[in-house]
């Protein structure tokens, strides 16, 4: 099974509202979380890097103050699209390093669709 | 910096047939290799892994040898089965557990 999950795996705003996505390990503690954007048929984009306790490290060109990341606990990390437009709308990926065997997972994804 | 660069797709192929989708990777020092693959609509899922030179990952019949001299990762199955189309997406990490840089990714389409 799944061993990191977020959710909503879909969802659907309207513009100018802010959502939020959660990213969870569930069978460890994650130190280290990853955020990734991808667009209809290309790759990932990294957005950023969460680690637990301090502040996200934040790829170039990706404005921090609008894609904001918290990594309050070793479990989960939270990616809130703040003032959401509907070229926010994507697929948006998290990953978790799971320090014992120093492997990371990938999270089954959130649609999010901005209208 | 590091990169990855995949074989444009897409692949098309009948069931049973061979699969190479070849995979070329620019780094410094000696990273790990990875091939994830997409299902329609969801996440990415490990398919193997390489540590070091000359190892070879498996996985499902999916095979990826790890060529330092060539700075390959080709992945190869022998037989295709349907149920193996989805996007495959090669990538390297500095090291296993730090961040990926992925190539483009390759769809694979399996007809009966």
């Amino acid at each position: 099974g799944a061993v990191v999950s977020q959710h909503p795996s879909r969802v659907i705003c309207k513009s100018g509202t802010s959502v939020k996505i959660e990213c969870r390990s569930l069978d460890f503690q994650a130190t280290t979380m990853f955020w990734y954007r991808q667009f209809p048929k290309q790759s990932l984009m990294l957005m950023a890097t969460s680690n637990e306790g301090s502040k996200a490290t934040y790829e170039q060109g990706v404005e921090k103050d609008k894609f904001l990341i918290n990594h309050a606990s070793l479990t989960l990390s939270t990616l809130t699209v703040t003032s959401a437009h509907p070229e926010d709308s994507s697929f948006y990926i998290c990953s978790a390093r799971d320090p014992r065997g120093d492997t990371i997972y990938f999270g089954e994804g959130s649609w999010l669709t901005v209208v | 910096g590091d990169s990855v660069t995949q074989m444009e797709g897409p692949v098309t192929l009948s069931e049973e047939a061979f699969l190479t989708i070849n995979c070329t990777y620019t780094a410094t020092g000696y990273p790990s290799l990875f091939w994830y693959v997409q299902y329609p609509g969801e996440g990415l899922q490990l398919l193997l892994k390489a540590t070091k030179a000359d190892d070879k990952g498996s996985n499902k019949g999916f095979e990826a040898t790890y060529r330092k001299e060539t700075t390959s990762f080709h992945l190869e199955k022998g037989s295709v089965q349907v149920s193996d189309s989805a996007v495959y997406f090669c990538a390297l990490a500095k090291t296993s557990g730090s961040r990926l840089t992925f190539g483009e990714g390759t769809q694979l389409t399996v007809n009966p």
